[in-house]
């Protein structure tokens, strides 16, 4: 079976500190990867997707994914975080499995931004 | 307004009783999703919908059924609920150009059985 796995259900880091988000996947078939995040109370909003090309992908608000065909992993990186980072973050994949479709979502990893 | 819409937004009920979930969207997508969310499990798939005579069942759908009354709209039963059906229910919905088209959510709803 599919499955995305979140190596960290926490990661407590200091403000402008660096931080990585892990993601690994386990898939034979081609895949699309997504990155969302989700604020207390609220749904769930896209970060970025990586869907083809270049495998390094960016966000709007500072946040990078790059994926790893070989390790099959999209780990989401931030070089400096701010206190209203603090979320949780899903890594999630989509793909075609013989007569339907998977849309597998990972455990989740709460960032928990202190000052 | 949201572009997607649940409600209600909260609700506590007791085992055994009919529930049902409503969510709308204006987006104009032809796609529709439920997923429950538990700590620490993530989001696991319901079912799904790629237009209104496409219904699929997802991860999770036993205790569970789903109607698609029209593109816009789609709700989520529980026939007899159980206490093990507490989670916080989400609808998402997609454009139906591929499956490289991210979801967008509702702001959930959180159901407690007792």
């Amino acid at each position: 079976a599919q499955s995305v796995t979140q190596l960290d259900s926490q990661v407590p880091v200091f403000e402008e500190a660096p931080v990585e988000l892990r993601c690994n996947y386990s898939s034979s078939v081609s895949v699309y990867l997504f990155w969302y995040v989700q604020y207390p109370n609220q749904g769930l909003q896209l970060l970025l997707k990586y869907l083809s090309g270049s495998t390094l992908v960016e966000s709007i608000n500072g946040f990078e994914a790059e994926f790893n065909k070989s390790q099959t992993s999209f780990h989401l990186r931030k070089p400096s975080v701010h206190i209203s980072d603090t979320a949780e973050y899903f890594c999630a994949v989509t793909l075609s499995e013989g007569q339907g479709f998977s849309f597998i979502f990972g455990k989740g990893t709460r960032l928990l931004v202190k000052p | 307004d949201a572009d997607v819409t649940q409600t209600p937004r909260n609700r506590i009920t007791k085992t055994g009783k009919r529930i049902m979930l409503e969510c709308s969207q204006t987006k104009g997508h032809d796609r529709m999703y439920w997923y429950r969310q538990d700590p620490g499990l993530g989001l696991r798939l319901i079912y799904y919908s790629f237009d209104v005579k496409d219904i699929n069942k997802g991860e999770i759908s036993d205790g569970y059924s789903v109607s698609r009354q029209a593109q816009a709209k789609f709700s989520l039963s529980l026939e007899s609920a159980i206490p093990n059906q507490t989670a916080l229910y989400f609808c998402a919905t997609s454009a139906s150009r591929g499956l490289n088209q991210p979801q967008h959510f509702g702001d959930g709803t959180r159901l407690s059985i007792l």
